[in-house]
């Protein structure tokens, strides 16, 4: 159990389009999702908190107006970067838990290229 | 926020040989200390976790070990293998769920 899918796993785009990524958990419901990006050998770094029902809530220097996140339904939250510039390329994985526990589970990621 | 350091970036052994790797963090509040392996291109996977409430846990070749007061935790790998070679992150987590990841440590097994 405890399986995240996300889609798609791979998406190149052209600078100033925006790009839609989905998270889902298969096998639960989620009232809470996270957003990462990870660059290139480096580590994940918590982008913001979607939950459910109400506004995500964004860490420090992550633009809100720039990555647009969703979560509309207990399986699905929704990642948009808006007007993609080459420095958005990057690794962006989610991840969701079961409710009550901290076990987090990561889906498989998506990498994005701006060109 | 939660700010957690991730000793050392990289590591080679032998195989055979013991790995270790240590995190500190900054929030007395953080509860949960997973420790994660991501091989290249692909999610992180969960290979062992402690709560608070807990000094030391083991599976099998790997433990981890925390000291709340000194608030660092560590990743033992025992008996290394050429497919423990890996980019091994530690995590903090309040009850929240929010996950502060370390640095990571890139662990190369020599044959």
């Amino acid at each position: 159990g405890a399986v995240v899918s996300q889609h798609p796993s791979r998406v190149i785009c052209k600078s100033g389009t925006s790009v839609k990524i989905e998270c889902r958990s298969l096998d639960f419901q989620a009232t809470t999702m996270f957003w990462y990006r990870q660059f290139p050998k480096q580590s994940l770094m918590l982008m913001a908190t979607s939950n459910e029902g109400s506004k995500a809530t964004y860490e420090q220097g992550v633009e809100k107006d720039k990555f647009l996140i969703n979560h509309a339904s207990l399986t699905l939250s929704t990642l948009t970067v808006t007007s993609a510039h080459p420095e958005d390329s990057s690794f962006y994985i989610c991840s969701a838990g079961p409710r009550a526990y901290n076990e987090q589970f990561f889906g498989p990621g998506t990498r994005l290229t701006v060109l | 926020g939660e700010n957690v350091e991730q000793h050392p970036s990289t590591l080679s052994v032998q195989e055979g040989d013991s790995a270790v790797i240590k995190c500190t963090y900054s929030d007395s509040a953080s509860n949960y200390f997973p420790w994660y392996k991501q091989e290249l291109g692909k999610r992180p996977q969960l290979i062992i976790d402690i709560r608070s409430n807990v000094g030391e846990k083991k599976d099998q070749r790997i433990a981890v070990t925390l000291n709340k007061t000194a608030k660092h935790f560590s990743l033992h790998i025992t008996e290394t293998q050429p497919e423990d070679s890996a980019v091994y992150f530690c995590a903090a987590s309040t009850s929240g769920n929010q996950f502060y990841f370390g640095t990571g440590t890139s662990l190369t097994v020599i044959p």
